[in-house]
């Protein structure tokens, strides 16, 4: 398997522009989580996805922040504007089985955001 | 307030040598710790997962250990390798909700000098 894939690695975009990551999880993976990676916070969780369905948002920073899941093996994460506090990394993970933390999730590499 | 604290924040060692790295929490109620290995520009990576009832965990050169009456554990690092530089982030998990929520730390970046 080729493990949790994301794109684009890097994004450079200017405030205000709308910008749009995506996370391709583990085959066979019902569970989705979308996080941001900053210096300052270290890793948060901003949003999972149980079955395609959101479970959890309490970690979305703001309205300007949205995640969809259509189907089981494609998520976005839209930033409508951007502005500039948005620069980070943002991870994708997907594990088997939300419903118990003992389940590993595994990890995206990242997309790097920098909102100029 | 639940919090994962970990030290130091940063380290640098000589390859081949030991190291431990610390993660005191105050998670309750507790569900289990993981430790994670991030390498630069890479996402994170299990190493140990260690629950309530578990004591010591080893993964290779890894050995995590628990205290949950303490409420600490600890990732020893034996004979260190230049692969082994990398940040080191424990994670906590609360019992009782669905996911069980997480408590991240901010990480223990590690350096292997030769």
């Amino acid at each position: 398997d080729a493990g949790v894939i994301q794109s684009p690695r890097h994004e450079v975009t200017e405030m205000g522009q709308e910008v749009t990551l995506r996370c391709k999880p583990i085959s066979g993976h019902n569970s989705l989580f979308w996080y941001r990676q900053t210096m300052m916070r270290g890793l948060e969780l901003l949003i999972y996805f149980n079955n395609n369905v959101p479970i959890d948002d309490s970690g979305m920073p703001e309205d300007r922040f949205s995640a969809k899941m259509p189907n089981a093996s494609f998520s976005t994460l839209k930033i409508q504007p951007s502005e500039p506090r948005d620069s980070a990394v943002y991870f994708c993970a997907s594990s088997f089985d939300s419903s118990s933390s003992y389940n590993e999730q595994f990890f995206g590499p990242g997309t790097r955001l920098t909102v100029l | 307030k639940n919090q994962v604290e970990q030290s130091p924040q940063s380290l640098i060692i000589l390859e081949g040598k030991n190291c431990t790295l610390q993660c005191n929490y105050t998670v309750s109620p507790f569900s289990n710790l993981r430790w994670y290995k991030q390498d630069t520009g890479r996402g994170p990576v299990s190493l140990t997962i260690m629950t309530f009832s578990e004591n010591t965990k080893s993964n290779g050169r890894y050995t995590a250990t628990l205290d949950a009456d303490t409420k600490q554990s600890s990732l020893h690092i034996t004979a260190s390798q230049l692969s082994d530089s990398a940040s080191y982030i424990c994670v906590v998990s609360e019992r009782g909700s669905t996911l069980g929520r997480l408590y991240f730390g901010r990480g223990t970046q590690l350096t292997v000098w030769p």
